[in-house]
């Protein structure tokens, strides 16, 4: 499975637009790109997913290259609610994380102030 | 609305006591997961399934058992819990190819203590 790598956290404003870019360099061909977002005490949300290009949804966007090394997601104007773990991860529907499940690794913890 | 069930959403129990942790998912999943997380931390996998009959070990090791007789449920089995057990248990499932959308989706969670 692709290694990811994410900033540990990362901090803004309500209102303001943040983006969280996920390095995955070992992505492989059949790959699909995910991300999560999870609140304490609570499972990982799925928030979006993509193969390449641009996709978008009522929550986030998804960015990704073309050479597909790299992704970010991006939250419109973020609100305290937003506050929380994002996790990307990289795999192909059998994979769904592979034979032995996705690894979610640390992830960004997002932290919005007023 | 959950399709993944797990119950209960908080336990606190002694040492030595045997505990089943219930997952029961509506979706007619095939793969099914159990990971454990302390406060803060990453998510480890401790057990899997890929259908009725099956469950493997994951990455992080583990002194609970699994068992899937049926699709939509995989309970999860202390026989002597510890306070070294005491976390949060999450279990989750996902199709199994054929689909763009592979997302998981996951329980609530299963918030453990052991005393």
């Amino acid at each position: 499975l692709a290694k990811t790598t994410q900033p540990i956290s990362m901090d803004s404003y309500e209102g303001q637009e943040v983006n969280i870019t996920c390095s995955h360099n070992n992505i492989a061909t059949n790959d699909y790109i995910t991300w999560y977002q999870q609140f304490p005490s609570q499972g990982p949300r799925f928030i979006i997913q993509g193969y390449k290009t641009k996709v978008t949804n009522e929550v986030a966007s998804l960015f990704i290259p073309a050479d597909r090394k790299s992704s970010t997601l991006s939250l419109p104007r973020v609100s305290l609610s937003d506050t929380a773990v994002y996790y990307c991860l990289v795999g192909d529907e059998y994979s769904g994380g592979g034979a032995d499940g996705l690894t979610f690794g640390k992830g960004t913890h997002l932290i919005i102030q007023p | 609305e959950a399709d993944i069930y797990q119950t209960p959403r908080y336990l606190v129990i002694g040492t030595g006591k045997k505990i089943t942790l219930e997952c029961s998912q509506t979706m007619g999943h095939d793969k099914m997961y159990w990971y454990q997380q302390d406060p803060g931390m990453e998510l480890h996998l401790i057990h899997y399934s890929y259908g009725v009959n099956s469950t493997e070990k994951g990455d992080l090791s583990s002194e609970s058992t699994v068992s899937r007789i049926r699709t939509e449920h995989f309970p999860l089995t202390l026989e002597s819990a510890r306070p070294s057990h005491t976390s949060q248990y999450l279990c989750a499932s996902s199709e199994y190819g054929g689909s763009n959308n592979y997302g998981y989706t996951f329980g609530s969670g299963t918030r453990l203590t052991v005393v």
